[in-house]
């Protein structure tokens, strides 16, 4: 029963570096996410993907690139790392919820902690 | 969360009180879901609601989809220590399955 994992736990970048965040689902769902949160700003979503072979930006979508792999598999990359960007990220998976088509619940990995200096 | 006001922001009760958030929005939700964040780790579905006027309990909590469907609540009865953490709401739109949240209220319960 993994659920949502989510790899790596922590991270350190300096300014201008890149890095991959995977996350991957055994639920069999269609729709995953990307969320940042930073203090006092809840969850923001970057990117997210509402079933295979399709991304779609969302709210701070800027300075990122996401790939949907597979069903399974959802990437986050950061091109060239800023310190803006140094947050807790979390990844998601959608699944219905309510015997409605289009109502989702989230579930959520464990989260990612990045630092950019 | 932009479109989803949650208040309050932090609350510091102590063990055995009644806590009561609520998330008010300018646009019409079909459906109020709420989230518990325990400290280091991801959001996990606390209640959903699909109804206006719809009023569904989870143990201690209890948690309404307000008439007008712009508005819900969350109360915590006869709180806990571990119930220490961050409470989201999130709101989705007809046909949308992607969900908008609040900014959370941290709850801090002093034993």
């Amino acid at each position: 029963n993994a659920g949502v994992t989510q790899t790596p736990k922590f991270q350190v970048l300096k300014t201008g570096q890149s890095m991959t965040l995977q996350c991957a689902q055994d639920m069999n769902h269609n729709s995953m996410y990307w969320y940042r949160q930073d203090p006092g700003m809840g969850l923001r979503l970057i990117y997210y993907s509402a079933s295979e072979g399709t991304t779609d930006k969302g709210e701070v979508p800027n300075g990122y690139n996401v790939s949907r792999l597979n069903k399974r598999e959802f990437s986050l990359r950061l091109e060239s790392a800023a310190p803006s960007q140094t947050s807790v990220y979390f990844c998601a998976s959608g699944g219905r919820t309510g015997g409605f088509a289009t109502n989702e619940k989230l579930f959520f990995g464990s989260g990612t902690q990045l630092s950019v200096l | 969360g932009q479109q989803l006001n949650q208040s309050p922001q932090s609350m510091f009760i102590q063990e055995g009180e009644d806590v009561s958030m609520n998330c008010t929005s300018s646009s019409i939700f079909n459906t109020w879901l709420w989230y518990k964040q325990d400290p280091g780790e991801g959001p996990v579905l606390l209640i959903a609601l699909y109804k206006a006027g719809e009023l569904t309990s989870n143990g201690r909590l209890t948690a309404q989809f307000g008439i007008t469907r712009k508005d819900s609540f969350l109360n915590i009865s006869a709180s806990i220590p571990s119930d220490v953490g961050i409470y989201f709401c999130a709101g989705q739109f007809l046909g949308a399955g992607k969900s908008t949240f609040g900014d959370g209220t941290t709850l801090t319960v002093k034993p």
